[in-house]
């Protein structure tokens, strides 16, 4: 069973671009999630997307977004890059949206800003 | 709001010593608790899970219990190996009627075994 798949794994832009980052759960998962990990602030929660529809927010601004496919694949997308928004960015999938259950993280995107 | 501390080290041990990364959380209701593994350029693999008080989760050596009394859950390894050199994170998510699911996550502990 292929795992979680996030493209592209590196990343370099310049400030006030966009970009667009993908992610293809495991077959069969139907909760995505995005989490940001830098340095300083660790791993914080993004959002979450089930059946094409974001459920859960964390405290980003709204130049973050993303969206989720009938497939489940998601992207997220930044808009206007910060020089602060360099980081990895992990994607997750859960077969359901239970507590108890494991989330399957994909090896990330690691975006440098310039 | 749900939080998660760990200390953060780094911690440096020698082949075979004694593990303990401690961990704490903060929840309103009845959370799953996770300790999730990164390696050097990988993303997050789980390393363990308790899903209930007073349960126990245990992977490739590793253990931890689900201590509700004391709000803890505390990764221990008996014998460690350079193999285990990673980044350790403590993580929690927590039912709410499913319209808050996610994992929060403890700061991670950077943990390096010499030979």
């Amino acid at each position: 069973k292929a795992g979680v798949t996030q493209t592209p794994r590196y990343l370099i832009k310049t400030r006030g671009q966009q970009v667009t980052l993908s992610c293809s759960p495991i077959s069969g998962h139907r909760s995505v999630s995005w989490y940001q990990q830098t340095p300083g602030q660790g791993l914080q929660f993004l959002f979450e997307y089930f059946s094409e529809t974001q459920r859960n927010k964390g405290n980003f601004p709204g130049r973050f977004s993303g969206r989720q496919f009938s497939n489940s694949r998601s992207e997220m997308n930044v808009s206007t890059l910060e020089l602060g928004d360099s980081a990895l960015y992990l994607c997750a999938s859960s077969l359901n949206r239970q507590a108890r259950e494991r989330a399957f993280f994909g090896q990330g995107t690691r975006l440098t800003v310039v | 709001g749900n939080s998660v501390t760990q200390m953060e080290g780094p911690v440096t041990l020698s082949e075979e010593a004694f593990l303990t990364i401690n961990c704490t959380y903060t929840a309103t209701g009845y959370p799953s608790l996770f300790w999730y593994v990164q390696y050097p350029g990988e993303g997050l693999q789980l390393l363990l899970k308790a899903t209930k008080a007073d349960d126990k989760g245990s992977n490739k050596g590793f253990e931890a219990t689900y201590r509700k009394e004391t709000t803890s859950f505390h990764l221990e390894k008996g014998s460690v190996q350079v193999s285990d050199s990673a980044v350790y994170f403590c993580a929690l998510s927590e039912d709410s009627g499913g319209s808050n699911y996610k994992l929060t996550f403890g700061k991670g502990t950077l943990l390096t075994v010499n030979p």
